[in-house]
């Protein structure tokens, strides 16, 4: 069965420092979506990609934050100068072309120190 | 704006007890309501969707959900709980993006313990 795979499962590293998180959506989906999970609390939307430019973003994505679909096959979110309040699990997914259903992959953990 | 209220913060549960979490939804149109369930360290897995149609959804795991309009809500339940269905459940509605694609909206989650 297709599935959305984010890689790496879990990333150490140091306040400041830019990270990128990837991920590989399913192939004949259309739409792409970050959202994120603050330890303890609920899953927050981040940001949709559409046709190879931002749809919709959140007030939490903000200017040190940037998403890119680099080739056919991967959509990457970076985070320019990380913080502290950074650390959470980030979840990609996809939604096929009626745009209906997400389905998402089993997340990164980011832990910023 | 849309939004998603989950009353229960941790419901504990008998093996072979019935369960319902309860979900209400803030929603200006139909909604499209989902039920996802996230095992400890693990991703999101949809457990039920509703679009359209038949109130009561079957899901996976035994799982179903019935929506009802004039409550605003879409509570999730199974008749008999297994040791394995302990994690967290988080309701979620879908808010019309720019694009047509469906912004999830989720609930803060219920956290299920299931008792010997």
């Amino acid at each position: 069965e297709p599935e959305v795979t984010q890689t790496p499962s879990h990333q150490v590293t140091q306040m400041g420092q830019e990270v990128i998180l990837r991920c590989v959506p399913i192939s004949n989906h259309l739409y792409f979506y970050w959202y994120r999970q603050i330890l303890g609390q609920k899953v927050e939307f981040l940001v949709s990609f559409y046709n190879n430019e931002i749809s919709e973003k959140s007030e939490i994505f903000d200017d040190q934050f940037s998403v890119e679909r680099p080739d056919g096959s991967n959509f990457t979110l970076k985070i320019r100068s990380t913080k502290l309040e950074d650390s959470a699990m980030y979840f990609c997914a996809s939604s096929d072309p009626s745009g209906a259903e997400a389905f998402f992959g089993q997340g990164t953990r980011l832990t910023v120190v | 704006a849309q939004s998603v209220t989950q009353p229960d913060i941790h419901i504990t549960v008998s093996e072979g007890a019935s369960l319902e979490l309860r979900c209400n939804y803030s929603y200006g149109a139909t909604p499209y309501l989902f039920w996802y369930v996230q095992s400890p360290g693990q991703g999101l897995q949809l457990l039920l969707k509703y679009f359209s149609g038949d109130t009561l959804v079957q899901g996976i795991k035994g799982f179903e959900a019935e929506f009802k309009r004039s409550q605003s809500s879409f509570n999730l339940r199974k008749p008999s709980v297994h040791w394995s269905d302990a994690a967290e459940y988080f309701c979620a509605v879908g808010a019309p993006g720019n694009t047509g694609f469906q912004k999830l909206v989720f609930g803060t989650g219920t956290r299920l313990l299931v008792s010997p």
